[in-house]
């Protein structure tokens, strides 16, 4: 089946320590996205790349890195630096920027 | 600054009637707006798009309308359903004045179709 993949599906995690969230797609989309999204609020969007091996921030970057050395695989990494780790992260993918975006089913990290 | 508004947090519908979501925009470089679906825990689910050229896009018991110079998109669903019951957020995306094409989100409203 094609689609996006996130695991893990649920991660706790320890103040000071750095976590990746991995993203996987077969759906041969050119462009992917990590949202977040918290409590009662909508989405925000966190780093996007339009083609491999380039990425951009979004509107909340802060405290979080991205790499994108495969057209299919584009993790998350969590770090230390990020003050409010714990919320809900998605990621998506489109056919290209600008196109319908589509979600992965989100990863839940709470940070203890 | 919030390009894409959803100002009502929520609504509550009874089975059988219309269910109208809103949403307003601030951008004029938008020209392609979406509607996604979203349950707890769940990542959101596509549901109907619009194009600026078009105002009005149907899909079953879902329809977008856009009204471009109130800089406005609205969600019919008819007739509503319990299984409706989730957070339905809107998007736009455009080219130009510094937009790369990205989805921007509204906030979100939380539908309740009441049985």
């Amino acid at each position: 089946d094609g689609g996006i993949t996130q695991s893990p599906k649920y991660l706790f995690r320890k103040e000071g320590q750095n976590v990746t969230l991995s993203c996987e797609q077969n759906l041969n989309h050119d462009a992917m996205y990590w949202y977040r999204q918290d409590p009662g609020q909508g989405l925000r969007l966190i780093y996007y790349s339009q083609i491999v091996n380039d990425f951009q921030k979004g509107d909340i970057a802060e405290g979080y890195s991205v790499s994108r050395e495969k057209k299919e695989s584009f993790p998350l990494t969590v770090t230390s630096a990020q003050k409010n780790p714990t919320a809900f992260y998605l990621c998506a993918s489109s056919i290209g920027a600008g196109n319908t975006i589509y979600f992965g089913e989100g990863s839940w990290l709470t940070v203890v | 600054d919030q390009q894409v508004k959803q100002n009502s947090p929520s609504l509550s519908v009874q089975e059988g009637r219309i269910s109208i979501l809103n949403c307003d925009y601030t951008n004029s470089m938008f020209d392609y707006f979406l509607w996604y679906k979203k349950y707890p825990a769940e990542g959101p689910t596509f549901l109907i798009s619009i194009s600026s050229i078009k105002d009005k896009n149907e899909d079953g018991r879902f329809t977008v309308f856009l009204n471009k110079s109130a800089k406005h998109l609205s969600l019919h669903i008819v007739p509503s359903q319990p299984g409706d019951s989730a957070v339905y957020f809107c998007a736009a995306s455009g080219w130009g004045s510094g937009n790369t094409g990205k989805l921007i989100f509204g906030q979100g409203t939380t539908l309740q179709v009441k049985p």
